[in-house]
């Protein structure tokens, strides 16, 4: 069935670290990739997302990977911040059913 | 300032009662979504309509019905409350099928 599967749960990382977050789902024929962040009480927001005919993508200090063969994406955060703690949700959009599916989230944690 | 709105914020509910959420939006988005999110269990989609007058079934539909008049609106009704739907209800839309999606503020729903 349709699934994405997201890595890990929880990430606690130094300031200034970087933190990964990985992704992967079921449907071949998706081919698009949101990321969303999303505060404590607050709605999920767009930070980053990539369509299939590229294999990366870079915004700041936020870049997405993707690798279509082995059906994975990941998150990539450099430089971290304290800002940057909260939960991030990856999505992959199914083709085959016309719907976006999120992971269960990761939750973030930077250390000042 | 255009976006989405949800109404009402918060709202505690006896069980079996039926409750409409109400959703808006003005950016003539053509597809609307309605999620839930759970603790640990991420976003789950429960109706979509990828234009107005057309709807589908979502992950976890059982127990909500929804409607799409016209363009703007996307209401979602529990037609008799239990305490399983108690969740906090996301409103999205996009401009297309398969284009990011923009959130509204959510509404937090107890059943009790």
């Amino acid at each position: 069935g349709e699934n994405v599967e997201q890595h890990p749960s929880t990430l606690s990382v130094q300031e200034g670290d970087s933190a990964v977050i990985k992704c992967t789902y079921s449907d071949s024929a998706s081919n698009y990739f949101p990321w969303y962040k999303q505060e404590l009480g607050k709605r999920p927001q767009l930070i980053i997302d990539i369509r299939s005919n590229v294999g990366e993508k870079k915004d700041q200090r936020i870049a997405v990977t993707l690798n279509k063969t082995a059906k994975h994406f990941s998150l990539h955060i450099t430089e971290t911040q304290p800002e940057d703690s909260a939960v991030y949700f990856c999505a992959a959009f199914m083709d085959s059913s016309y719907k976006l599916i999120f992971g269960s989230g990761t939750r973030l944690l930077v250390r000042p | 300032i255009a976006g989405i709105t949800q109404a009402p914020t918060s709202q505690i509910l006896a069980a079996g009662r039926r409750m409409t959420l109400r959703c808006t939006q003005d950016m003539r988005h053509n597809a609307m979504y309605w999620y839930r999110q759970d603790l640990g269990l991420g976003l789950r989609l429960i109706h979509y309509s990828n234009t107005a007058g057309t709807t589908g079934k979502g992950e976890v539909p059982d127990g909500y019905s929804v409607s799409r008049a016209n363009t703007d609106d996307f209401p979602l009704t529990l037609a008799s409350a239990v305490p399983s739907q108690t969740s906090v209800y996301f409103c999205a839309s996009s401009r297309d099928v398969g284009q990011p999606q923009h959130f509204g503020d959510g509404t937090r729903l107890s059943i009790l």
